[in-house]
């Protein structure tokens, strides 16, 4: 079956960095998003990787190897308003999006 | 504001009953979907539409029906509802099956 993998919860301190994984087993590739989501919020676009190697994009960063099914979402200088959910999602060989169930990180001052 | 607009935003709803979440994008984009999202899961995908006239089956399409009658709307029926379908509904559209996703402010659904 289809699989992605990332921590349920993270703690990190306002002004740190934080790395999120994400490991995914999926049929075929064609692409990994991260998205932000805030409680009560809809999600939104924050990166997209399709070959390896780092993107990045101000205070944010993700990562992708493709050969060992993994990524990571950096980021860098934390402020409260980052606290929020972040979900990883894969598209297959379909061009589907197989989502992780997210990540949430809580920010403490 | 270009965008897309759900609606309603909540609704409690008594088991058994019809009802029907609405879907509207003015961004002209061709794909659009519907999502489940519960506390604990990913994203599970319902039904999907990669162009107007066009409707597909996701993961979990049991007991929904959509209809794409055009570019804009893409409304979400649950025939006879279940409490198993207390969710949050969120719809979201992209230009192309490869592009990112937009996605509405959600609908809050509770089946007693």
């Amino acid at each position: 079956g289809q699989n992605i993998d990332q921590p349920t919860e993270m703690t990190a301190t306002e002004g740190a960095i934080v790395q999120i994984n994400c490991t995914y087993q999926t049929s075929g590739f064609n692409g990994l998003f991260w998205y932000q989501q805030h409680a009560g919020e809809a999600p939104t676009f924050l990166s997209y990787n399709v070959l390896d190697g780092l993107e990045e994009k101000g205070r944010f960063s993700s990562f992708l190897s493709r050969s060992k099914g993994y990524s990571y979402l950096l980021l860098k200088e934390l402020q409260m308003k980052d606290s929020a959910s972040y979900l990883c999602a894969v598209m297959d060989s379909n061009y589907q999006l197989i989502w992780g169930a997210g990540t949430k990180l809580i920010i403490k001052p | 504001i270009a965008g897309i607009t759900q609606a309603p935003t909540s609704q409690i709803l008594a088991a058994g009953r019809r009802m029907t979440l609405r879907c509207t994008q003015d961004m002209r984009h061709n794909a659009m979907y519907w999502y489940r999202q519960d506390l604990g899961l990913g994203l599970r995908l319902i039904h999907y539409s990669n162009t107007a006239g066009t409707t597909g089956k996701g993961e979990v399409p049991d007991g929904y029906s959509v209809s794409r009658a055009n570019t804009d709307d893409f409304p979400l029926t649950l025939a006879s509802a279940v409490p198993s379908q207390t969710s949050v509904y969120f719809c979201a559209s992209s230009d192309s099956i490869t592009d990112r996703y937009t996605f509405g402010s959600g609908t809050r659904l509770t089946v007693v």
